[in-house]
């Protein structure tokens, strides 16, 4: 089975960097996705990873490490916009993906 | 139409009426999925469709059936809708299931059974 496991909700300040942790256990591990989703519409995607180490996407990055069943979004230079939830979603053995409960992030002036 | 598209937006039925809820995407991707996201569940994978005749269960299938006759459409049918459906239901789609590549989702349709 899947267990996924994210922080129900964070608040962070207008400029600032967050970083929404993600622990997870799957049955088999192709890879490990990020999704932002704002209230009222569709996940969309942010990021993935395939092999250890940090992916830099602007003022996103992702960290996976798979030997530790461990993954992180990093946030810079937050925008009011930032406010949203943040899902992460592993890719198990058979290519399929199972999504966490998702993290709230409430981004303040 | 660009992406993915669902049809209706919302809708509200009555418990034990039948009720397709539809999926179109123009972008030829093989893999289809039908979620649905529920406060303090998540996302949850209902079925998918790793391409054009074929289907497979996701973790809550029950009460719920697919049909893949083409690539591009991938309805989703409540036989007798109850209650415990009400939730809003995403499609989604990408390219092939069997490698490591992202899921577009279609913009929801919010169902309320009374």
């Amino acid at each position: 089975g899947q267990n996924i496991d994210q922080p129900t909700e964070m608040t962070a300040t207008e400029g600032a960097i967050v970083q929404i942790n993600c622990t997870y256990q799957t049955s088999g591990f192709n890879g490990l996705f990020w999704y932002q989703q704002h209230a009222g519409e569709a996940p969309t995607f942010l990021s993935y990873n395939v092999l250890d180490g940090l992916e830099e996407k602007g003022r996103f990055s992702s960290f996976l490490s798979r030997s530790k069943g461990y993954s992180y979004l990093l946030l810079k230079e937050l925008q009011m916009k930032d406010s949203a939830s943040y899902l992460c979603a592993p890719f198990d053995g058979s290519y399929q993906l199972t999504f966490g409960k998702g993290t709230k992030l409430s981004v303040i002036p | 139409i660009a992406g993915i598209t669902q049809a209706p937006t919302s809708q509200i039925l009555a418990a034990g009426r039948r009720m397709t809820l539809r999926c179109t995407q123009d972008m030829r991707h093989n893999a289809m999925y039908w979620y649905r996201q529920d406060l303090g569940l998540g996302l949850r994978l209902i079925h998918y469709s790793n391409t054009a005749g074929t289907t497979g269960k996701g973790e809550v299938p029950d009460g719920y059936s697919v049909s893949r006759a083409n690539t591009d459409d991938f309805p989703l049918t409540l036989a007798s809708a109850v209650p415990s459906q009400t939730s809003v239901y995403f499609c989604a789609s990408s390219d092939d299931i069997g490698r490591v590549n992202e899921q577009f989702f279609g913009p929801g349709t919010r169902l309320t059974v009374l």
